[in-house]
């Protein structure tokens, strides 16, 4: 079963740099998200992305953050500069539609992000 | 505020002996409510999709339900098995935003032999 994948599984950074989050969703997926979880806590939306541009993120998702599809394949998420706070599990997910068909987002297991 | 309750927040069952997980919600406008399984150290992995329109849902051991009236829903898992521990966790859909699924806590299950 096809499935997505993200890279690395645990990422450690210092305060301040930038890090690059990296995923593959599934090829004939049309809709792409970025979540976290804190440890402890809710899994937390950060960005849906569909057809080369953003068309949903939450108030977590600020100028700190970007997204990108850089090729057919990939789908990135780059914290410019970290902060402690941004510690957390990242989930990148993909879904074949976002409308009325309700078809399941499917979910990587995840980079696990330590700022220290 | 878009929120979603789940209770207990953690269980502890036999294996065999079947349970029911619950669910509040008060997402509106509502669009849809899924349950997830989420095993330590891996994603969430999609159990059921009900919309308004649907009451019951079942995949295998697992059956949903939905009272989209009083914004509610359950989750039974049947003759459980010691490969059920895991969180299960409600997301529910508002209309307006249809990516932005909002998570609940989860309810941790422990199946013991």
């Amino acid at each position: 079963e096809p499935e997505v994948t993200q890279t690395p599984s645990h990422q450690v950074t210092q305060m301040g740099q930038e890090v690059i989050l990296r995923c593959v969703p599934i090829s004939n997926h049309l809709y792409f998200y970025w979540y976290r979880q804190i440890l402890g806590q809710k899994v937390e939306f950060l960005v849906s992305f569909y057809n080369n541009e953003i068309s949903e993120k939450s108030e977590i998702f600020d100028d700190q953050f970007s997204v990108e599809r850089p090729d057919g394949s990939n789908f990135t998420l780059k914290i410019r500069s970290t902060k402690l706070e941004d510690s957390a599990m990242y989930f990148c997910a993909s879904s074949l539609s976002v409308g009325v068909s309700y078809s399941p987002l499917h979910f990587g297991n995840g980079t696990r992000l330590t700022v220290t | 505020k878009n929120q979603v309750e789940q209770s207990p927040q953690s269980l502890i069952i036999l294996e065999g002996k079947n349970c029911t997980l619950q669910c509040n919600y008060t997402v509106s406008p509502f669009s849809n409510l899924r349950w997830y399984k989420q095993d330590t150290g891996r994603g969430p992995v999609s159990l059921t999709i009900m919309t308004f329109s649907e009451n019951t849902k079942s995949n295998g051991r697992y059956t949903a339900t939905l009272d989209a009236d009083t914004k509610q829903s359950s989750l039974h898992i049947t003759a459980s098995q010691l490969s059920d521990s895991a969180s299960y966790i409600c997301v529910v859909t508002s209309r307006n935003q249809g990516g932005k699924l909002i998570f609940g806590q989860g309810t941790e299950l422990s199946v013991k032999p």
